[in-house]
């Protein structure tokens, strides 16, 4: 398996919602990654795991919540968004952090109404 | 700051070779030259990677100039499944390194 799988692939939630986006991965990956990408513009480093432990965060609003319950899994909870949170979120994995090969997920389409 | 510039876009004919440039000219003697793409909808491809040494996959091939201040990376015979925004990224391989997404450069592959 080669893949890094993220699901839901769209999602719209209201700005009092809670939802999740999950990543997982069967590569032996131990670096995880969420990007956001707002349309037209460059995919945005959120945060870093690895090892499970959360290694870096980009000064990320505190409505957006990662999770690492395992070395396969990583989920973003969501809480409070607002419309200018709608965006493409895209998890990524490594073999180890920092190391080349970053594999990519189609990502999550979010829409916040 | 960003650490590259490419031109915002570029178009090739199907079948040929497509040229991709790129200017590092403030790249340290630790940091490589990475090379991904996003294909419309997707999320980023890795493509190839090389710190002064010419390099070549399945995918394509990356020429570094000697001062390595400048980079291309050439797809051999472009096909209109290569349309994409190209994104040339400097990084060490240090463990805390970023991968950090600038503008890019949209390829256009005409038929």
């Amino acid at each position: 398996d080669t893949e890094v799988t993220q699901t839901p692939k769209h999602l719209v939630m209201g700005m009092t919602n809670k939802k999740s986006l999950k990543c997982e991965q069967h590569m032996g990956h131990r670096a995880m990654y969420w990007y956001k990408q707002k349309a037209k513009k460059p995919p945005e480093l959120m945060f870093v795991y690895s090892y499970e432990k959360l290694s870096i965060n980009e000064s990320v609003p505190s409505r957006f919540s990662p999770e690492c319950p395992n070395s396969s899994l990583l989920n973003l909870h969501l809480h409070a968004l607002q419309p200018e949170d709608s965006a493409l979120y895209l998890c990524a994995s490594s073999p180890s952090e920092g190391r080349v090969g970053y594999t990519f997920g189609s990502g999550t389409r979010l829409t916040v109404v | 700051d960003a650490k590259t510039t490419q031109p915002p876009s570029m178009d090739c004919a199907e079948g040929r070779a497509a040229n991709l440039p790129c200017n590092h000219s403030t790249i340290s003697g630790n940091e490589y030259v990475y090379w991904y793409r996003q294909i419309h909808s997707q999320g980023p491809q890795y493509i190839i990677h090389g710190l002064k040494n010419n390099e070549t996959n399945e995918m394509a091939s990356l020429i570094i100039t000697e001062d390595r201040k400048s980079s291309t990376l050439i797809l051999p015979h472009a096909t209109l499944r290569d349309t994409a925004v190209y994104y040339c990224i400097v990084r060490s391989q240090g463990g805390s390194e970023k991968l950090v997404f600038g503008k890019g450069m949209k390829l256009t592959v005409n038929p």
